[in-house]
């Protein structure tokens, strides 16, 4: 089946300006997770979605950064007033059950540039 | 603040060479450790652990963990260059959801 689409693969955008990273989860999976992984550095994990709950946002580095889920499928990363230390690849994740983080399938990831 | 760290940084083997990866943590409300095998962008799972001196098996990879030392090690055996990759260490939190990273071990297997 289909596993977490990312899109796009690769972004580059001026300084200032904002971005969208959409994430498409596997369907039926309730958790949705965003991470970023700058060069030389291991996943920082951003935000959790989980069913109908509130988010977790407390992975998110600074208010320029938000996330949304709509419909409990389709999550939006938005980036505003992008700055060159976002630079990085943004990846998605979903997971089946609350419980089973293990279980994280990853997507392809964005590779964002911020020149 | 909760750390996790994994050495060596990068590592170059022959095929055939054994290999063991390192994880150790200093980290609150500890769960579960887990490894993922990371090529080009997105990582794929390899093991959970959760109990110390339980070694879960694989194939050619193993990994155990020991709570009392707070570490862990991967081990692959027989490596092939289909082993290069980045393997990454992570950690699990009890009533959080955020899962820690290390840095990563970047392995290349030369034929």
């Amino acid at each position: 089946g289909a596993g977490v689409s990312q899109s796009p693969s690769n972004k580059v955008t001026e300084k200032g300006k904002d971005v969208e990273l959409r994430c498409d989860p596997i369907s039926g999976h309730t958790a949705l997770y965003w991470y970023r992984q700058s060069l030389g550095q291991g996943l920082e994990f951003l935000i959790y979605f989980q069913g109908n709950s509130a988010p977790d946002k407390s992975g998110l580095p600074s208010d320029r950064f938000s996330a949304e889920r709509t419909g409990g499928s389709v999550s939006t990363l938005t980036i505003q007033r992008t700055q060159q230390e976002d630079s990085a690849v943004y990846l998605c994740a979903s997971s089946q059950l609350a419980g089973g983080r293990y279980e994280q399938y990853f997507g392809p990831g964005t590779r964002l540039t911020v020149t | 603040e909760d750390k996790v760290v994994q050495s060596p940084l990068s590592l170059v083997v022959h095929e055939g060479d054994t290999v063991t990866l390192n994880c150790s943590y200093e980290v609150t409300n500890f769960r579960s450790l887990l490894w993922y095998k990371q090529e080009k962008k997105a990582p794929t799972f390899l093991f959970m652990l959760t109990s110390s001196g339980i070694e879960k098996k694989s194939g050619r990879l193993s990994s155990i963990l020991d709570k009392k030392e707070l570490f862990s090690i991967l081990n692959i055996t027989a490596t092939q260059t289909g082993d290069s990759a980045v393997y990454l260490c992570a950690v699990d939190f009890y009533n959080n959801n955020d899962m820690r990273f290390g840095a990563g071990t970047r392995l290349t297997v030369k034929p």
